[in-house]
């Protein structure tokens, strides 16, 4: 069935930073990609999405890009913030949706 | 347009009791899914419902665990004899169709379940 391999954290970065949350995925057919944020006590919220190959999803200065060729979804931001602080958790699928282990993200002022 | 009502947010219940989570998804949304989370983990599919019918279980437990979406009224996911490996937070979404093509999911707050 379908998978998903996210980085592990936790990842602590000071404010300003590059981040780059990597996500490779095994699937059949053409699912779509996501990636969801979940802030403490709270539940997921859909950060960005690609629906097929070569799409790019963007929010909030975050970016993503479908690559068929390595089956990735690496998660980008060129500069963080405190409030980006959060789990992030990469996702495959379709009608049913697969998520992987989620990424702990703290960021430092 | 009230987003997906999950209730309640927080359950506590003994070893042996049962438990009853309900979710009303989005205006409009007649496709439902649940997802579990167990502590420091990510979200694991349960079951996929729409309207009087259960279109993918493959996740759910075989014992226990039951869940429906009427006609009318809300989702509800039932789990009976409850065990302390219940314990979890229990999500809940809802599309509005459930198609092949992606038709994004929308997702309640959760009902983070206790058993003592």
């Amino acid at each position: 069935g379908d998978s998903v391999t996210q980085m592990e954290g936790p990842v602590t970065l000071s404010e300003e930073a590059f981040l780059t949350i990597n996500c490779t995925y095994t699937a059949t057919g053409y699912p779509s990609l996501f990636w969801y944020v979940q802030y403490p006590g709270e539940g997921l919220q859909l950060l960005l999405k690609a629906t097929k190959a070569d799409d790019k999803g963007s929010n909030k200065g975050f970016e993503a890009t479908y690559r068929k060729e390595t089956t990735s979804f690496h998660l980008e931001k060129g500069s963080v913030q405190v409030s980006d602080s959060a789990v992030y958790f990469c996702a495959v699928g379709t009608s049913k949706i697969i998520f992987g282990s989620g990424t702990r993200l703290s960021i430092r002022p | 347009n009230a987003g997906v009502m999950q209730n309640p947010r927080h359950l506590v219940r003994r070893r042996g009791q049962e438990a009853r989570l309900r979710c009303s998804p989005m205006k409009g949304h007649s496709h439902v899914y649940w997802y579990r989370q167990l502590p420091e983990e990510g979200l694991k599919f349960m079951v996929y419902l729409q309207k009087e019918n259960i279109i993918d279980e493959s996740g759910m437990p075989k014992e226990r665990f039951s869940a429906e979406f009427p006609k009318e009224g809300p989702s509800i996911l039932r789990i009976q004899q409850v065990v302390r490996g219940d314990s979890a937070a229990y999500f809940c979404a809802s599309s509005l169709s459930g198609d092949r093509s992606y038709n994004e999911q929308f997702f309640g707050p959760g009902t983070r379940l206790t058993v003592l």
